[in-house]
């Protein structure tokens, strides 16, 4: 595609249930981000995959948060148990691998936990 | 760590008059630091970036490594550049996008 897309745009679910987002990176790049933006918040790191590398976990809130990149391309996060301060609008991004290039956004999905 | 610092969360400014957006970054390398942009309703895109030295929508950032700050400046803001500003530091190896916390502009008629 011509761009990082991510479905679904908007996801309402309810508190204790699992959630899956889905993330499809520009082809070709190796580098994939999760963030997270909550309401009047900056950005949020959760995740960084990086070619053949284990993935940079380290913004990860809690141990129902997880994600995996499949073939080195599409990623899926996922948040078991959703909690409401969970609520917000997930970003992916890509990258080509190289430390002075751009990153390019999804359109992000909207999580609402009620 | 890398770490980098938007004290502002807010600036209002008026059409016509200059803007500043404050950056500040901890590292102990040679970062290459990165502004993005987020208008309403639109994604996350880059604004401009430290190696190319470029002016875009008129803006321009210096990076200032003994200050280690990287601060965002325009001379003559427009209505049309009220947006989310975050100011990133990518380090060489490992390439990992570290995101201030942002600032919010917004310019009054």
């Amino acid at each position: 595609g011509a761009g990082v897309s991510q479905s679904p745009s908007n996801k309402v679910t309810e508190k204790g249930k699992d959630v899956e987002l889905r993330c499809d990176p520009i082809s070709g790049h190796t580098a994939l981000y999760w963030y997270r933006q909550s309401l009047g918040q900056g950005l949020e790191f959760l995740i960084y995959f990086q070619g053949n590398s284990a993935p940079d976990k380290s913004g990860l809130p809690s141990d129902r948060f997880s994600a995996e990149r499949t073939g080195g391309s599409v990623s899926t996060l996922t948040i078991q148990r959703t909690q409401q301060e969970d609520s917000a609008v997930y970003l992916c991004a890509s990258s080509l691998a190289r430390w002075d290039t751009e990153a390019f956004f999804g359109q992000g999905t909207r999580l609402t936990v009620v | 760590a890398q770490r980098v610092t938007q004290p502002e969360k807010l600036l209002s400014v008026f059409k016509g008059a200059p803007v500043e957006l404050k950056c500040n970054y901890s590292y102990s390398g040679s970062p290459e630091l990165f502004w993005y942009v987020q208008y309403s309703r639109q994604r996350l895109q880059l604004l401009l970036r430290h190696i190319s030295r470029e002016s875009i929508k008129g803006f321009t950032a210096d990076l200032n490594k003994g200050e280690t700050s990287f601060h965002l400046k325009k001379p003559f803001a427009q209505e049309e550049d009220s947006a989310m500003y975050y100011c990133a530091l990518s380090k060489a190896a490992g390439n990992k996008l570290t995101f201030g916390g942002g600032t919010r502009v917004l310019v009054k008629p």
